[in-house]
């Protein structure tokens, strides 16, 4: 799986847009990007995934770019319960449809303050 | 919908003392399973990976073992624990990802401390 590059720590306002940024540049074209949060003393969370295009659900919205990368995690009004370690992780879907063995990287701290 | 169960919750063990930590999962069948550990104030590491009963596939040389004695049960387990055992264990598993699933779902984590 091709490795990521996050920074280790960022501040965001409460209510103002959140964005994390994720460096794989040498990811494959068969590679996704998934986004997991960590709070503290919780296991992590999965936030959003995606291939090539750019997805928003209810927690948050990934842009990849279009050379695929990077890409950045938006949590568009953050508060202060986003407060958490965010991991960008690429890997591979098996052929087969199974997937495991997703590996964490040391992720973005990003404190929320009010 | 599919839940994660893990416990204990906190544990509290001596060195040299056995360890059995449990995680079931229901409302899934044939899942993936999988234990990670984090020590304090580092990532998240893969332990051990089950993709079905009776197979376990271990990711790192370690003072640990793991079991899969029924399709959504995965245990891990120790003879002796030695210090650096200690840390936060978690319990994840997901499914095939033709079936829908995003990915992997975490337990609460077992916090363990050996003295």
């Amino acid at each position: 799986d091709a490795k990521t590059t996050q920074p280790p720590s960022m501040d965001c306002a409460e209510g103002r847009a959140a964005n994390l940024p994720c460096n794989h540049s040498t990811i494959s074209g068969n590679e996704y990007v998934y986004w997991y949060r960590q709070i503290h003393s919780q296991g992590p969370q999965y936030i959003i995934h995606g291939l090539k295009n750019n997805e928003t659900n209810e927690m948050a919205s990934l842009i990849i770019t279009e050379d695929r990368k990077s890409s950045t995690l938006i949590l568009p009004h953050a508060t202060l319960r986003d407060t958490a370690v965010y991991y960008c992780i690429v890997r591979v879907v098996n052929s087969g449809g199974s997937n495991y063995k997703l590996t964490f990287g040391k992720g973005t701290l990003l404190t929320v303050n009010p | 919908s599919q839940t994660i169960h893990q416990w204990p919750a906190t544990l509290v063990q001596p060195v040299g003392s056995p360890l059995s930590l449990e995680c079931t999962v229901e409302g899934t069948s044939n899942p993936n399973l999988y234990w990670y550990r984090q020590a304090a104030g580092r990532g998240l590491q893969l332990l051990f990976y089950s993709v079905g009963i009776g197979q376990i596939s271990s990711e790192v040389p370690q003072n640990l073992s793991a079991s899969r004695p029924q399709d959504r049960q995965f245990i891990l387990s120790s003879k002796k624990l030695l210090l650096s055992d200690s840390g936060f264990y978690l319990c994840a598993w997901s499914v095939g990802w033709g079936q829908g699933n995003y990915g992997y779902t975490f337990g609460s984590g077992t916090r363990l401390t050996v003295v």
